[in-house]
Parts: C-alpha cells; structure tokens; sequence
C-alpha cells in the first residue's frame, strides 16, 4: 500500500463505548496528525507528532487520546464521546514538521456518535 | 490570529469553461505559504496548488493557476478547461512559514460541481 490509510472508514458508537481510529503511512515521514472535519466549518487541527513526540494538542478534550508508537503509525483512542464529536477525522502526515507545508492525507474515518 | 475565508460555499461551470474560487486571509507575518487541497467525494484530501509569499509569481499547475494578491491578502484559483473530475470541494488553506506543516488553518470550503 502507498500512502495514507486510515481505518475503519465507517464507525458507529454510543457515548459510553470505547473505540481506536488508526492511520498508518507508507511515505516515510516523521510528523503525523490529526484534524476533525465537521460540516460547514473548516479543518480544524486537534494534534501534531513530530518522530513520535506529541508537539501540539490543540486544546482537543480528554476523551480523545492519541498514540504514536513510532513514526509510521498514529492511533485516536475514543471514550465518553458526545454526539457534537460526531464528524470526518482526517489523519495527515508530512516529511517532519515545518518544511514547505504540504500535508498528505488520508480518506477519513467517519465517526457517528449515538 | 489568522484566518481563512472562503466567501463562495457553492460554485458550477460547464465543462471545458473557465471557474475561479476566491480566498481571502488574514495574517500578520511576513512569509508564508498558501495552499489550495482538493477533496473529491472520495474524502481523499489532495494538494492542488501551493504558493509561497516571497514569490511575486503566480503558482501554476497545468490547468489550474493562482492569482496572488499579496498586499490585499487575497489568494483565488483559476481552473482552466473544467473536467468532470474537477467536481470536488476545495480548500485554501495557509500556514505561517516558520511553522508550515504544523498550523495549516484552512478557509470552510467551496463545493465546485462541474455540468456536462
């Protein structure tokens, strides 16, 4: 596989549930992140990995934990979630942080939360 | 803080004519970059086009070209030749130089559809 994959695609969950979003990247990059898609509102970043390391959680509430074992992978752990955390999350990754900016996306995990 | 904006949510053209989609930001650095993404119905996000603000010429990519107003901070994309697959949402989006790759902040989108 090539590029960014992200799974699952789909995901349905009730609040009390606990579920994990995975993207992986195939493009040898050392910063990933995370954004959340809602409709009619823009991208909004929720954190950034730069070789591992957690360099920006953009004030994301704790029931969204995320994990970068190594550079190559980037996990969302979701618990408690509510119903407004319902929306497209997008992983992207980038050869590090900075750089000229172009970020490589995935296709998105579309989370329902009942 | 900086923001984007994308004043036109919806936009059409015929096939082979000509659109542009308008950007507008607000920043007060001095160096940075501006992007245009791609996102088909696919989800898949795409880089179309990337402009850097030093470079007073316009960036260009085959059919799709950029009008870059530095000094009115406006930043629209020109497609040329519409194709089908051209039909997608687009995004400006632009991040400040010094941390390019971290804070992209993009504008809410315009939904282009492309008529036969």
């Amino acid at each position: 596989e090539t590029g960014v994959t992200q799974t699952p695609r789909h995901l349905v969950m009730g609040m009390t549930n606990k579920k994990s979003l995975k993207c992986e990247q195939h493009l040898g990059h050392n910063a990933m992140y995370w954004y959340k898609q809602s409709a009619k509102k823009p991208l909004e970043l929720m954190f950034v990995y730069n070789f591992k390391e957690q360099t920006e959680n953009n004030s994301v509430p704790s029931r969204f934990s995320p994990e970068c074992p190594n550079s190559s992978h980037l996990f969302l752990h979701l618990h408690t979630l509510q119903p407004e955390d319902s929306a497209l999350y997008l992983c992207a990754s980038s050869p590090h942080v900075g750089g000229t900016g172009e970020l490589f996306f995935g296709e998105g995990s579309r989370l329902t939360v009942l | 803080a900086q923001t984007v904006t994308q004043s036109q949510p919806e936009m059409s053209v015929q096939e082979a004519e000509t659109v542009t989609l308008s950007c507008t930001y607000d920043t007060s650095e001095s160096d940075y970059y501006l992007f245009w993404y791609k996102q088909p119905p696919s989800r898949q996000m795409i880089l179309v086009i990337r402009q850097e603000a030093y470079k007073q010429q316009n960036a260009t990519e085959n059919r799709f070209s950029v009008n870059f107003q530095k000094a009115a901070k406006s930043f629209s994309l020109k497609i040329s030749d519409s194709q089908l697959g051209d039909a997608a949402m687009y995004f400006c989006a632009y991040t400040p130089k010094e941390t390019s790759g971290s804070r992209l902040t993009f504008g809410e989108g315009t939904q282009l559809t492309v008529n036969p």
